[in-house]
């Protein structure tokens, strides 16, 4: 199994307070992203990473920040949660090759998040 | 929205039996994937396909690819209990890495 970590896997928290979830790898991969997974829309991804710093908007962004200040760590974060962001939240990584990234993801275990 | 879309939502089937369920996208591709989804669990990569691959074989999984009509399918030969999950395709075209709902495949023993 890829070596992935999401933290916590499981937070229940209040509407309005800021919530961080981190992804750790121990693959050494460049990519990696931020997925939500809700019933009704499958996989949306939040946001990506391409490298150290490097990050970009996916298709549901708005609310959520991320930072990526070391290869290994992806950090999502919620300023303000509210009760439309409780879901199901998963890390991916993928790995770059000479011939450009083939988009083969390994994922993460995922983190519950609850807001009230 | 390029998102790629399976066919059934739902399919449950007798052990023994063959799976087939389909994918549909719209956009040009770089390659195709198709991945499973035990409850509870990530997604777990079973095979991908590039955009100048018609079929592909790994195990008792067989994909194919039709660029013309955009579409792919995935078929589980002799399915088992253990296949039961869902199962997504993800279609790889520039950055963006995008997901349908999936196929919810239930195998009764």
């Amino acid at each position: 199994d890829a070596g992935i970590t999401q933290s916590p896997r499981h937070k229940v928290t209040e509407t309005g307070t800021p919530v961080t979830l981190r992804c750790h790898q121990t693959e050494n991969h460049r990519y990696m992203y931020w997925y939500r997974q809700d019933p009704g829309h499958g996989l949306r991804l939040i946001h990506y990473s391409y490298g150290v710093k490097d990050t970009d908007k996916g298709e549901v962004s708005d609310g959520y920040s991320v930072s990526r200040s070391k290869t290994e760590d992806f950090l999502l974060t919620l300023e303000s949660a509210t009760s439309s962001q409780t879901s199901v939240y998963f890390c991916a990584i993928s790995e770059s090759s000479r011939s450009g990234n083939t988009g083969e993801l390994f994922f993460g275990e995922g983190s519950r998040l609850t807001v009230l | 929205s390029q998102q790629g879309e399976e066919d059934p939502q739902a399919l449950s089937i007798q052990e023994g039996e063959n799976a087939t369920m389909n994918c549909s996208y719209k956009t040009s591709i770089n390659n195709l994937q198709w991945y499973r989804q035990n409850s509870g669990r990530g997604l777990v990569h079973l095979i991908l396909i590039r955009s100048n691959e018609r079929e592909k074989h790994s195990g008792r999984l067989r994909v194919t690819l039709d660029t013309s009509k955009k579409s792919s399918s995935l078929l589980i030969t002799a399915s088992r209990a253990a296949d039961t999950a869902s199962y997504f395709c993800k279609e790889t075209s520039g950055s963006r890495l995008t997901f349908g709902e999936g196929t919810q495949l239930t195998v009764n023993p």
